[in-house]
């Protein structure tokens, strides 16, 4: 079983739509956990840290399930610019950074 | 306020040739990380170091690879006698010292150099 799992998608969504990823962890001692979004070729960019009792930064909420061992993302009102992997992180011991393999997105005009 | 560094951004190798690559982080901070992306896979961990020190290496390839983060200077990731699986980017991570009773520090990636072996 993976660390870190995703549904690699595509998620195909018209502008404005709200979509929602999901990622499960099998650690259940992972205490930090973090969405970083990545553009083709580029490198990741931290989009948002998760908190126990979620979080919320503009359109994106984030949750955490620690019951469950999962991860939420939700973008509501999905822009063009949206389009990207968004990569579940889990960080495991001594920091290191355990991901998943991303959820496509891509946003239709 | 300049981001994490890294250079080459492209390199290009013949097999059994060496590669260094090299990272330099953010200002303020003292940790580095070393993160492998193989074409159409996920990120992958390859090393952390602080100045000096090798801290986590799991992640490492037992053979031809090796890091330093030297006090002086970038740290320097190291690929000796390159083969055609190296062909990947090689993304490089730094975070800050964790405040006192503060466990969580993000990191940040540097553009990434990608290596090529021809």
């Amino acid at each position: 079983r993976k660390e870190v799992e995703q549904d690699p998608g595509p998620f195909n969504v018209p502008e404005g739509a709200t979509v929602a990823f999901n990622c499960t962890y099998s650690n259940s001692a992972s205490q930090s956990f973090f969405w970083y979004r990545q553009d083709c070729r580029k490198e990741p960019k931290l989009l948002m840290s998760v908190y126990s009792s979620g979080n919320e930064d503009g359109r994106f909420t984030a949750q955490l399930n620690r019951a469950s061992q999962y991860i939420s993302l939700l973008i509501r009102d999905s822009k063009l610019s949206d389009s990207a992997t968004y990569l579940c992180v889990v960080r495991g011991a001594t920091n290191k950074l355990i991901f998943g393999t991303g959820t496509l997105l891509a946003v239709q005009p | 306020n300049a981001g994490v560094m890294q250079n080459p951004r492209h390199l290009v190798r013949r097999r059994g040739q060496e590669a260094r690559l090299r990272c330099s982080p953010m200002k303020g901070h003292s940790h580095v990380y070393w993160y492998r992306q193989l074409p159409e896979e996920g990120l992958k961990f390859m090393v952390y170091l602080q100045k000096e020190n090798i801290i986590d290496e799991s992640g490492m390839p037992k053979e031809r690879f090796s890091a330093e983060f030297p006090k002086e200077g970038p740290s320097i990731l190291r690929i000796q006698q390159v083969v055609r699986g190296d062909s990947a980017a090689y993304f490089c991570a730094s975070s800050p010292e964790a405040s006192a009773g503060f466990t969580t520090y993000e990191q940040y990636f540097g553009p990434g150099t990608r290596l090529t072996v021809t």
